[in-house]
């Protein structure tokens, strides 16, 4: 079936930038999803690329995806205090339910 | 802005007993989603609703579980009898296209004692 990877924990300084990375394995997916999960809340959709788009920027956040090697990273520029959470990759193919991955723990360091 | 509504955004309860989750979507999404999500995990497809009727159950363990979405608005999810393996929190999302850009309510955290 398919499935989502996502490395657990990655810590950065105040004012560096992030980089979070995703694997996936299923070939057809459409639509990647970033998701943002702060403790005891639920999950706020940050930003999503399309298959056939390679980059996608939003103010401090650039998905890059590499489809050939089946790679999604977001990167975060100026991490602040408060980008510290769970960040969730997931996709879906074709209206099938959504895959996430397990989740990486941003911590941002003063 | 609009925002999917779920309550209680806290439960806690005994082993055996009825429990129930309520949520709203945000107005106009036609799929709603009801999700599962352990600690330490991702959310994971309990069951999805186009307007009132289900189109995806798969995951959901019948047995203890049922959902509802009577007039393809507001739904509930209810779990009986819970059991200490139930923990969890229990997330509702709602979309305009199928599997498409879900929008998330805050989650209902639950405990089983």
């Amino acid at each position: 079936g398919e499935d989502v990877e996502q490395s657990l924990f990655l810590s950065v300084r105040e004012g560096d930038s992030s980089v979070i990375n995703c694997t996936y394995t299923d070939s057809s997916s459409t639509y990647l999803y970033w998701y943002k999960q702060e403790p005891g809340a639920g999950l706020q959709l940050l930003t999503y690329i399309f298959s056939n788009m390679d980059m996608k920027q939003d103010q401090r956040l650039t998905v890059l995806l590499n489809k050939k090697d089946k790679h999604l990273s977001l990167r975060i520029a100026d991490t602040q205090t408060g980008d510290s959470a769970i960040y969730f990759c997931a996709e879906t193919a074709s209206a099938r339910q959504l895959t996430f991955g397990s989740g990486t723990q941003l911590t941002v360091l003063p | 802005e609009a925002e999917v509504a779920q309550s209680p955004r806290y439960k806690i309860t005994e082993k055996s007993q009825a429990v129930a989750f309520w949520c709203d979507p945000i107005s106009g999404h036609a799929t709603l989603y009801w999700y599962r999500q352990i600690l330490g995990q991702g959310p994971e497809l309990l069951v999805q609703f186009q307007d009132e009727s289900v189109v995806d159950d798969s995951q959901l363990p019948k047995d203890r579980f049922s959902a509802e979405r009577l007039k393809g608005v507001d739904s509930t999810l209810k779990i009986q009898p819970a059991e200490l393996g139930d923990s969890a929190m229990y997330l509702c999302a709602s979309s305009l296209r199928v599997a498409h850009e879900q929008y998330f309510g805050p989650g209902t955290r639950l405990t089983v004692t």
